[in-house]
């Protein structure tokens, strides 16, 4: 059982470049989320989803969009990527769409934006 | 804004010795949770306490809520180099569907 599955586990990109980070459970979750992590920082939320075909925005959604296509998967992509989303992501997953539920966290992708 | 916020904001104690983290957050809640990450990886959930609840208990772990005063704590009791991580409350009282972390104490555990 892999739990939540992240990749890449590091990435550099130039500013103004896009790319998807890629995040998928096999546990049937309902309820899957994107963070981001700064230096000293908790998580801040991104966009979550409750369902295929749902999703929301977080605390900081601004240069972000995600889809939900399948109760599995859950990109985020980074539109024009900026220094200020240099950042280590964490993608979550749990249960039930209400937040009364542990979550299970993927190990993390470090973006670095040059 | 963060909904929780961790007191101490670093740890440091000997092997063998209790470490208790506090948490205080400021709006009403259905439960409060909290995670452990050790560095450079994912948070690992270690104990959820629900609003009706005072105290939960897990091996080493205590945990205690005061929603009269919106804290928690958070006390690992004789502590093992292992232990060593940054440990996050999370709280649902945002309004929206999701967790919302505090920014963590860092503890450190000498052997």
């Amino acid at each position: 059982n892999a739990g939540v599955t992240q990749t890449p586990k590091f990435q550099v990109l130039k500013t103004g470049q896009s790319m998807t980070l890629q995040c998928a459970q096999d546990m049937n979750h309902e309820y899957m989320s994107w963070y981001r992590q700064d230096p000293g920082m908790g998580l801040r939320l991104i966009h979550y989803s409750v369902g295929a075909g749902i999703t929301d925005q977080g605390e900081v959604p601004n240069g972000y969009n995600v889809s939900r296509s399948t109760t599995e998967d859950f990109p985020l992509r980074l539109l024009s990527a900026a220094p200020s989303q240099t950042s280590v992501y964490f993608c979550a997953s749990s249960y039930s769409g209400q937040a009364n539920t542990e979550a299970f966290f993927g190990q993390g992708t470090r973006l670095t934006v040059v | 804004s963060q909904q929780g916020e961790e007191d101490p904001q670093a740890l440091s104690i000997q092997e063998g010795e209790n470490a208790t983290m506090n948490c205080s957050y400021k709006t009403s809640i259905n439960n409060l949770q909290w995670y452990r990450q050790n560095s450079g990886r994912g948070l690992v959930h270690l104990i959820l306490i629900r609003s009706n609840e005072r105290e939960k208990h897990s091996g080493r772990l205590r945990v205690t809520l005061d929603t009269s005063k919106k804290s928690s704590s958070l006390l690992i009791t004789a502590s093992r180099a292992a232990d060593t991580a940054s440990y996050f409350c999370a709280t649902d009282g945002t309004g929206r569907r999701a967790l919302t972390f505090g920014s963590g104490t860092r503890l450190q555990v000498q052997p």
